[in-house]
């Protein structure tokens, strides 16, 4: 079956530590999105790719970083310059182009920074 | 910038009841619109979308229309049940590229449905 895939569900650290959060999909989108969701916040965007080798920042990007080396890959880096990491993280994906697509997510990471 | 503004929650209603979930819009050009919900622990789902102005869409019993008049999409469903529970977010394309430029959301409106 074509998704989305997150890993771990749950993650923990100590502050000061980077972590990495994958995501990858096999719904052959060219589209890549990290959105970070917050108690009473809604959802606000990170980073996005149109395509490989390409990213661009969203809403929120000062303490993130991310690559896009493969299609299928999207990797997203909490640094420790990020100031309130804690919070749960969503991957998504969707046809690129001039029209207007509709956004699939995956499952989220909750990340927990101590 | 773009933004959306839905109506605070939680929202409680018994099982059966008719249900409605503002949702307003600020943005430049012509943006798409959704409707997504959320299960616990889950990531998000679409409901529905309209592309255009005075389009309804319509899954699952639940229903909105593209207003731009009122720069409105309010989600309504005739009578809800208690798997209805969940949180619904409101969003919109950034009108400068379509869908590939990010989704603005709203802050969510948790719904609860008592039996």
């Amino acid at each position: 079956d074509g998704g989305i895939t997150q890993s771990p569900k749950y993650l923990f650290r100590k502050e000061g530590q980077n972590v990495t959060l994958s995501c990858e999909q096999n719904l052959n989108h060219d589209a890549m999105y990290w959105y970070r969701q917050d108690p009473g916040q809604g959802l606000r965007l990170i980073y996005y790719s149109q395509i490989v080798n390409d990213f661009q920042k969203g809403d929120i990007a000062e303490g993130y970083s991310v690559s896009r080396e493969k299609k299928e890959s999207f990797p997203l880096t909490v640094t420790s310059a990020q100031k309130n990491p804690t919070a749960f993280y969503l991957c998504a994906s969707s046809v690129s182009g001039t029209g207007t697509y509709e956004q699939y997510f995956g499952p989220g990471t909750r990340l927990t920074v101590t | 910038g773009d933004s959306v503004t839905q109506m605070e929650g939680p929202v409680t209603l018994s099982e059966e009841a008719f249900l409605t979930i503002n949702c307003t819009y600020t943005a430049t050009g012509y943006p798409s619109l959704f409707w997504y919900v959320q299960y616990p622990g889950e990531g998000l789902q679409l409901l529905l979308k309209a592309t255009k102005a005075d389009d309804k869409g319509s899954n699952k019993g639940f229903e909105a229309t593209y207003r731009k008049e009122t720069t409105s999409f309010h989600l309504e469903k005739g009578s809800v049940q208690v798997s209805d529970s969940a949180v619904y977010f409101c969003a919109l394309s950034h009108s400068s590229g379509g869908g590939a430029d990010g989704l603005t959301f709203g802050k969510g409106t948790h719904l609860i449905i008592q039996p």
